[in-house]
């Protein structure tokens, strides 16, 4: 967790996007990944991106990659209450064939009505 | 079936207890893994076997001893652990060379 940073916290009015905003340290990095985490529920990839892209759009979700400052950015458009929950930026590099995933800790998502 | 189903969903055992965790993925999925999760804390690896053969550990203490009888199932098996060692125990798999890692939903142990 301590290569991979992100805010622990952000709130936002339902209907609004969200920003979460996470930093990473590793410049070898192949992939980057948004998690998403219930309570008491394991974890859900939300979405990726290959390291040589600089944006990802699936629905509602926007990821940007900003490699030359080690941003990666995860916006939520219209954001739901269903969306309360702590998101996970996670890098990974290759090791013996698969990609593992390494997290920041997490920025707890709340939305309120 | 795109599911990673870890059993029991919640242990509490003693610290002279022997107790197992159970992963089982019927996705073909070759690498599989265990993390260990504390409260308000990431995930952190613990374990990787890729083709049935550990080639990952994290430097996890004796007490964890993981086990890949198959290309299906990964178990954790506990021993003497301590309170600290309370914490979500995750399991993922993917398949070799993929990007995407599955997790499951987490066995919650608590160590008494």
């Amino acid at each position: 967790g301590e290569d991979v940073e992100q805010s622990l916290f952000l709130s936002v009015r339902e209907g609004d996007s969200s920003v979460i905003n996470c930093t990473y340290t590793d410049s070898s990095s192949t992939y980057l990944y948004w998690y998403k985490q219930e309570p008491g529920a394991g974890l859900q990839l939300l979405t990726y991106i290959f390291s040589n892209m600089d944006m990802k759009q699936d629905q509602r979700l926007t990821v940007l990659l900003n490699k030359k400052d080690k941003h990666l950015s995860l916006r939520i458009a219209d954001t739901q209450t269903g969306d309360s929950a702590i998101y996970f930026c996670a890098e990974s590099l290759p090791s013996g064939g698969s990609y593992i995933p390494t997290f920041g800790r997490g920025t707890s998502l709340i939305v309120h009505p | 079936d795109t599911e990673v189903t870890q059993t029991p969903k919640h242990l509490v055992m003693g610290m002279t207890n022997k107790k197992s965790l159970k992963c089982e993925q019927h996705m073909g999925h070759r690498a599989m893994y265990w993390y260990k999760q504390k409260a308000k804390k990431p995930p952190e690896l613990m374990f990787v076997y890729s083709y049935e053969k550990l080639s990952i550990n994290e430097s996890v203490p004796s007490r964890f001893s993981p086990e890949c009888p198959n290309s299906s199932l990964l178990n954790l098996h506990l021993h003497a652990l301590q309170p600290e060692d309370s914490a979500l125990y995750l399991c993922a798999s993917s398949q070799q060379g993929a990007t995407e890692a599955f997790f499951g939903q987490g066995t919650r142990l608590t160590v008494v």
